[in-house]
């Protein structure tokens, strides 16, 4: 099994522009998270689907940031337009109901 | 809401050595899951141990073991013959259990450095 897989690794991107963030889960899981990490907040959840329906989006930080699942087997999080602030890592991770959650090796995004 | 709180932002030990990490939280629901997750430079996030909280015997792991306190909300890390490849980030974490999935509640993390 690959795990879940997540592109770019790194992201360097200027002030204004779109990122897209992008997250395969493992196959057979049926729920979809979205991470960030930074210094300051820690581990935050900003979005999860089950069965490709978003669930809770209370954790996206504002309009800036979209996700969609448009299949069991792909993921985007969109940050339009982008701001320094959001330089973080971002970690996707897949689980089947409420076992472990998987996660994948995280997107470095620096926004200058 | 629930929060998870760990008051330790940096540990140091001698390899081999014992460590213990701490972990509180708070939470209204009364099924749960509890978890530690260890985050080594490489930033993968990494599933060390994980305690269902309507069991009352504490998880093991080979060298990993935690202390669970329902009624005092607690959940400590215990490393047994620490290695220097233990050095990591570790997080402690919470999920709801009812139902469906559900997001993770992180710790801010505790910092553990194993000296040679």
């Amino acid at each position: 099994d690959a795990g879940v897989i997540q592109s770019p690794r790194h992201e360097v991107t200027e002030m204004g522009q779109e990122v897209t963030l992008r997250c395969k889960p493992i196959s057979g899981h049926n729920s979809l998270f979205w991470y960030r990490q930074t210094m300051m907040r820690g581990l935050e959840l900003l979005i999860y689907f089950n069965n490709n329906v978003p669930i809770d989006d209370s954790g996206m930080p504002e309009d800036r940031f979209s996700a969609k699942m448009p299949n069991a087997s792909f993921s985007t999080l969109k940050i339009q337009p982008s701001e320094p602030r959001d330089s973080a890592v971002y970690f996707c991770a897949s689980s089947f109901l409420n076992n472990e959650q998987f996660f994948g090796p995280g997107t470095r995004l620096t926004v200058l | 809401a629930q929060t998870v709180t760990q008051s330790q932002p940096e540990m140091s030990v001698q390899e081999a050595e014992t460590v213990t990490l701490s972990c509180t939280y708070d939470t209204s629901e009364n099924n749960y899951y509890l978890f530690w997750y260890k985050q080594p430079p490489s930033r993968q996030m990494i599933l060390v141990i994980r305690q269902e909280a309507y069991k009352q015997q504490n998880a093991t792991e080979n060298r990993f073991s935690v202390n669970f306190q329902k009624a005092a909300k607690s959940f400590s890390l215990k490393i047994s013959d620490s290695q220097l490849g233990d050095t990591a980030m570790y997080f402690c974490a919470l999920i709801n259990s009812g139902g469906g999935a559900d997001g993770l509640t992180f710790g801010k993390g505790t910092h553990l450095i194993i000296q040679p």
